[in-house]
């Protein structure tokens, strides 16, 4: 079965304490993994889009790398204001393009 | 300001009083979307559409519909809405349906917390 995991469910650092969450899938055919990060009481807000294994992107203290079976979002010395929930999204071959399986989220909180 | 806009953002409603969420977008995106979230199931699509009138049932489409009459504007309905639609609603856009565009990021809409009693 196609499905997204993300882990830990929730996550709670003290400030400039860096960490990772995990998203790992089991999907036939990879075709975009997306990191999303959402606010309570607000709409999720891209961060990153991830093709193919090995592949990084970085934005400020976030880092996303994708291998085959997994995604791994890096915060590196978190602020407070790096507290909220990271969903990870996958879209596959199998599915319709237009499609994706969204993970349940990592939900952060972050200490001053 | 590139945005979704959803209206209204909260609504306390009767079981079977029609209503319409209003979601739109000043983009010029040819993809919208509309999901509901719900704590422990996520993310769930509920229809999407690639253009103008051309829609299509996402994974939870019962009990809804959908119409997209012009590029910028996705309403959903709620014909006679039920409990078990309380729930968080997010309306999204992308640009592009297919090949590389489809990988566009999502921009989403603020939310509608939906309560049906």
């Amino acid at each position: 079965e196609d499905q997204v995991t993300q882990s830990p469910e929730a996550l709670r650092l003290q400030e400039g304490e860096s960490s990772s969450l995990n998203c790992s899938y089991t999907v036939s055919g990879l075709r975009g993994l997306f990191w999303y990060r959402q606010d309570p009481g607000k709409g999720p807000e891209f961060l990153f889009t991830l093709y193919s294994a090995g592949e990084e992107k970085e934005k400020e203290r976030l880092k996303a790398t994708l291998t085959k079976k997994e995604s791994f979002l890096h915060i590196t010395a978190p602020k407070p204001e790096d507290s909220a929930t990271y969903l990870c999204a996958v879209r596959h071959n199998a599915g319709n393009n237009r499609k994706l399986i969204w993970g349940l989220g990592t939900s952060l909180a972050v200490n001053p | 300001e590139a945005q979704v806009t959803q209206n209204p953002r909260y609504l306390i409603t009767v079981t079977g009083k029609k209503l319409t969420v209003t979601c739109s977008q000043n983009m010029n995106h040819e993809y919208m979307s509309w999901y509901r979230q719900d704590p422990g199931l996520g993310l769930r699509q509920i229809y999407y559409s690639m253009n103008v009138e051309v829609t299509d049932k996402g994974d939870v489409p019962e009990g809804y519909k959908v119409s997209r009459k012009e590029k910028r504007n996705f309403p959903l309905i709620l014909e006679s809405p039920s409990p078990n639609q309380t729930s968080l609603y997010f309306c999204a856009s992308r640009a592009g349906t297919s090949g590389a565009s489809s990988y566009n990021e999502q921009f989403f809409g603020p939310g509608t917390r939906l309560t049906v009693l």
